[in-house]
């Protein structure tokens, strides 16, 4: 069975500009998590998904980030326009059940120069 | 503020010691989680335990849970070079489903 994958690995981009990371869920699991951790402090929760509808968004940073999960399958988390402090690895997750074991993707790490 | 917090930040250890670390959290949990995180690769599941469970072993690890103190404690017994690796602890509460992790644990295994 497939993991969570995340699409790129890593990206470089220069402040001001747009990124759209992508994660792809386990099939079949409905639950879609992306969480963060910048600059060495904890992984931080951004926003988690039913199939396509936001459950909570209360971890998103600011009105530069969305997220979106159209059809329910993978999502995208864009940042527009980026700035210094976004700089960090992004992970994403996905589980069958709300508040079951999650499992993660190997992350994006983003640099923003 | 973040609800798990792991003690040590860093321990280092000789290959085939065990090594054990702390997690406290401040609410009620549903679940809690550990996860290993090698360097530059993505959040490994190592066991999750429930708030009504004390003790939970797979393979090497141990992990208790003391919801009166609100906190848990992971052992890795006998442990190898490739246990060197962050590891972070993850709470979840009821009807939350998100995950609060702390800080993490570097474990270093010396050969």
């Amino acid at each position: 069975e497939a993991g969570v994958t995340q699409f790129p690995s890593h990206s470089v981009i220069e402040k001001g500009q747009t990124v759209t990371l992508r994660c792809d869920p386990i099939s079949g699991h409905d639950n879609l998590y992306w969480y963060r951790r910048v600059m060495g402090k904890e992984i931080k929760f951004l926003l988690h998904f039913v199939k396509e509808s936001k459950q909570d968004e209360s971890g998103m940073p600011n009105n530069r980030f969305l997220a979106e999960r159209t059809g329910g399958t993978y999502s995208t988390l864009k940042v527009q326009p980026a700035e210094l402090e976004d700089s960090g690895v992004y992970f994403c997750a996905s589980s069958i059940l709300a508040g079951g074991q999650q499992f993660f993707g190997p992350g994006t790490r983003l640099t923003v120069l | 503020s973040q609800q798990g917090e792991e003690d040590p930040q860093a321990l280092s250890i000789q290959e085939g010691e065990n090594a054990t670390m702390n997690c406290s959290y401040k609410t009620s949990i549903n679940n809690l989680q550990w996860y290993r995180q090698n360097s530059g690769r993505g959040l490994v599941h190592l066991i999750l335990i429930r708030s009504n469970e004390r003790e939970k072993h797979s393979g090497r690890l141990r992990v208790t849970l003391d919801t009166s103190k609100k906190s848990s404690s992971l052992l890795i017994t006998a442990s190898r070079a490739a246990d060197t690796a962050s590891y972070f602890c993850a709470t979840d509460s009821p009807n939350d489903y998100k995950l609060s992790f702390g800080a993490g644990t570097t474990v270093t295994v010396r050969a």
